[in-house]
Order: C-alpha cells, then sequence, then structure tokens
C-alpha cells in the first residue's frame, strides 16, 4: 500500500510556462509535506515544505499547496527554467514518526528551452 | 555549515562478498540519521533510521544491517551480499525532533556481479 503517489512519472514544459506536479496521499496522520528535487547520480536536495496548518507557502518560483480534504498537494514552479528539468519527489511524515518521512516515486520533470 | 559525506561514489562487489557503507556528517550534533535505498525509477525507500549512537531501528527485513558507533557516524553493513542488494544508497540526516527536512549525501551505485 504506497501512502504517497506521484500519479505522473513524467512532465514536460515549455521554458517560461507553469510547472505543476501533482501529489496524493491516503494516510490522515501525516501533518508535513516536503518536496525534493533530484539530479541524476545526486541525492535529493530539500526545496519547499508546508504544515498542515497551512495551505499555500510559497519561495521564489516555488510554490507547494496543500489540500487536506482531497489530501492533494501540489508544486507550481514559475517561471520554469531549463535549470529545473530534474526528478521532483513528493513525500509526507508525521510529527510522531521520529522524523521519518514516506516518498512518492518522483516525477521527472523536462524543461524546454 | 552542515555537510553529509557519503563513499564510495560507485562500488562493483562480487555475490556473497561483504559489505560497508560509511556516512557522516559534520557541523550539526545529535542528529537523526537514515539509509535508504532507491530502485531504478521508484521512490526511496527507508532501510534504516536511528536517533542516536547505538539506536537503530529497521524498516524492511533484508540482508543488510547498520550501526551507529558515533554521532555523526552511520554504517551500512551487509556480511554476504546478494544479487538483490543492487541499486542506489542514499544516506540522509535531520535535525532532532519531527517534522524537519532530510538532508541528502550524493548516494553510493552498488553494482553485484
Amino acid at each position: 500500500d504506497q501512502q504517497v503517489k506521484q500519479n505522473s512519472p513524467s512532465l514536460s514544459v515549455q521554458e517560461g510556462r507553469i510547472s505543476i506536479l501533482n501529489c496524493d496521499y491516503t494516510n490522515s496522520m501525516f501533518d508535513y509535506f516536503l518536496w525534493y528535487k533530484k539530479y541524476p547520480a545526486e541525492g535529493p536536495t530539500f526545496l519547499i515544505s508546508i504544515s498542515s496548518i497551512k495551505d499555500k507557502n510559497e519561495d521564489g518560483r516555488f510554490t507547494v499547496f496543500l489540500n487536506k480534504s482531497a489530501k492533494h498537494l501540489s508544486l507550481h514552479i514559475v517561471p520554469s527554467q531549463p535549470g529545473d528539468s530534474a526528478v521532483y519527489f513528493c513525500a509526507a511524515s508525521a510529527w510522531t514518526n521520529a522524523g521519518k518521512s514516506t516518498f512518492g516515486d518522483g516525477t521527472t520533470l523536462t524543461v524546454k528551452p | 555549515s552542515q555537510t553529509i559525506h557519503q563513499w564510495p561514489a560507485t562500488l562493483v562487489q562480487p555475490v556473497g562478498s561483504p559489505l560497508s557503507l560509511e556516512c557522516t556528517v559534520e557541523g550539526t550534533s545529535n542528529p537523526n540519521l537514515y539509509w535508504y535505498r532507491q530502485a531504478a525509477g521508484r521512490g526511496l525507500q527507508l532501510l534504516f533510521y536511528s536517533v542516536g549512537i547505538g539506536q537503530i531501528s529497521s524498516e524492511v527485513p533484508q540482508n543488510l544491517s547498520a550501526s551507529r558507533p558515533q554521532d555523526r557516524q552511520f554504517i551500512l553493513s551487509s556480511k554476504k551480499l546478494l544479487l538483490s542488494d543492487s541499486g542506489f544508497y542514499l544516506c540522509a540526516w535531520s535535525q532532532q525532533g519531527g517534522n524537519q527536512p532530510q538532508h541528502f549525501g550524493d548516494g553510493t551505485r552498488l553494482s553485484i556481479l
């Protein structure tokens, strides 16, 4: 049973347009959600997070939206740049769970010049 | 600033040989430490996590073990590698407490022949 799902394995967008990456979760105990970015042959890098008490968090070109009732979150990148091309992982954790996160399978974003 | 070192970057081992992967963290004290494995096209599977010296929790039954001999050192081991142990192994750390982002090393690509 996969508790965090990223249903789109890949996404391709044009430079300058918006990229929207989606993530769904099933465990209602999750109260903290994160996005990581990963380049080939490197470890993931923390990008942005959101607590369940919020529905939006913004950091520069990156915005994460959380819809708790739908158990859905999304990452918006505006405007998209070729350097954003990477694998994006969604992750979720619960305060009571010793900092452990459950990861989705990732979405490969390609931003075309 | 905090840094995490993981080595080696790549490793080719014969079936039945032992394994030792090492991870060290600098610039922080008493971190949570994690070992993950990433299969091709999949997300990160948590193998072990540690909240303190000598405290190891295993998430999935497997042919591997972990140890934390010092506060900022985390070691992944096996006495006899199997073909199925091939993969990309990642070490990560986070601050103590719930809901903290994790910071990853660059990973080890392990190939079993």
